[in-house]
Order: structure tokens, then C-alpha cells, then sequence
């Protein structure tokens, strides 16, 4: 079950433009951590957002939790060849027993930046 | 420096074969998972446990199987290679709380051919 959609599947663009990547669901979760991941490695935590409506920066990345916790973006501004990657959305069960803590994961959106 | 290392970067096997992909943890994690990445349809979980000689099935567990005998030690297990099982995949481990990071090995490319 596919409970995170993540959009756009693939993004292109010149260095310097901004973008955005969206992680939608109509679930609500506990947490939503986002990951990015290159060529032959495996993904890398870049940001955990817990509490409903939170904003978080990392340098020229934004990342903002909906206030209801079903939904997430993040937002590069002005991109550069080195954001290039594979970013994944992941979503925490809030369940309970053995499903609590459970991470669903987005398909991902592979970003491309042109120098 | 904190590392999940998984026994085989690549591999390439026969239909009916069986095949082990191994996966050590040094940071005391008790909960460990699998994951295959195809192409489109992103991480999907394949088996997870929280804690020794436990495990859970996850979303697409059908024609593997797993063993955690150690703490440190989570493998996944193909009784039977299929094509379609060829695929990338991905151990990965956490300390046990919902918003704990995972922490991912560099992958194993199997090939079933």
C-alpha cells in the first residue's frame, strides 16, 4: 500500500532556479523525515519534522509539515549540481503495536540540476 | 563513524538459486529492516524485526524470509531466486522511537537471471 504520493516523479532544471517537492497523504503520521540519496549509496536523513505546521531550514533547504501531519514539502532555492539526487519522503506510523514507528516511504523524486 | 555494511555490493544468480544478503550494524540498533528499490515504485518493505529473534512482515514479504540471530545481524533470504526478484536492496537500522533516523547500508544489486 502506497500511502505516501510524491511529486513530480522526475524535476530538471538550471542551477539557481527554486523548486518544490510535495509528499501528500490522506493519512496522518507521527513524524515525516525526508532522505536524499546518490548514485550507489543509500539514502541519508536529511531532516526529521515532527509537530504540525513546523518549518524547518537546512541551509537552502526548507522543509514544512501541514498542520494536519498528512502532508510535506521541501523547497531549494536557488538549486546547485550538488542538490542533484534521488529525494524520498518517509512518513511514521503513529499506530499502534507492531505498526508503531513504521516508516512509508514516497516513490521519490529524482532531481537533475544543469550547471 | 556509525555504519551498516551489507555483505555484497552485487550479485548475480540463477533462477532456483538460493541466496543470502547479509547485514551488520555497529551502533546497538535493535530495530533493523529490508527494503527493495525498484525504479518508480520507491522503498518497499520487505521484512523488519524490533528486536533479537523477532520479525515482522511487511509489505511485500512473499519468497523471502529473514534471521536475526544477533543483535547486530539481520539477513534476508531468498529460498528460491525468480527474475523478478532482481532488484536493489537495502538493510537499513534505527534505535527504537517513531521519528529515530534510519540508517542505510550502500545497497546489494542482485540479478537473477
Amino acid at each position: 500500500t502506497q500511502l505516501l504520493e510524491q511529486s513530480p516523479q522526475f524535476l530538471s532544471i538550471q542551477e539557481g532556479e527554486n523548486l518544490t517537492v510535495y509528499c501528500n497523504s490522506s493519512s496522518v503520521f507521527s513524524s515525516l523525515q525526508w532522505y536524499r540519496q546518490e548514485p550507489g549509496e543509500g539514502p541519508v536523513l536529511l531532516v526529521t519534522v515532527v509537530t504540525g505546521g513546523e518549518v524547518k531550514k537546512l541551509k537552502r533547504l526548507t522543509f514544512q509539515f501541514g498542520d494536519a501531519r498528512k502532508d510535506s514539502s521541501l523547497h531549494i532555492t536557488a538549486a546547485q549540481p550538488g542538490d542533484t539526487g534521488l529525494y524520498l519522503c518517509a512518513g511514521a506510523d503513529e499506530g499502534r503495536g507492531s505498526t508503531l514507528g513504521r516508516l512509508y516511504f514516497g516513490r521519490g523524486t529524482q532531481l537533475t540540476v544543469w550547471p | 563513524d556509525v555504519k551498516v555494511t551489507q555483505s555484497s555490493r552485487y550479485l548475480v544468480k540463477r533462477t532456483g538459486e538460493k541466496v543470502f544478503l547479509e547485514c551488520v550494524q555497529d551502533m546497538d540498533h535493535e530495530n533493523m529492516f529490508w527494503y527493495r528499490q525498484d525504479p518508480g515504485l520507491g522503498l518497499r518493505l520487505i521484512y523488519f524485526s524490533y528486536d533479537v529473534k523477532m520479525k515482522e512482515k511487511g509489505d511485500i514479504p512473499e519468497g523471502y524470509s529473514v534471521s536475526r540471530e544477533k543483535k547486530e545481524r539481520f539477513s534476508l533470504i531468498l529460498e528460491s531466486a525468480s527474475t523478478n526478484q532482481t532488484s536493489m536492496y537495502l538493510c537499513a537500522s534505527r534505535r527504537p522511537r517513531d521519528t529515530g533516523e534510519l540508517f542505510f547500508g550502500e545497497g546489494s544489486r542482485l540479478t537473477v537471471l
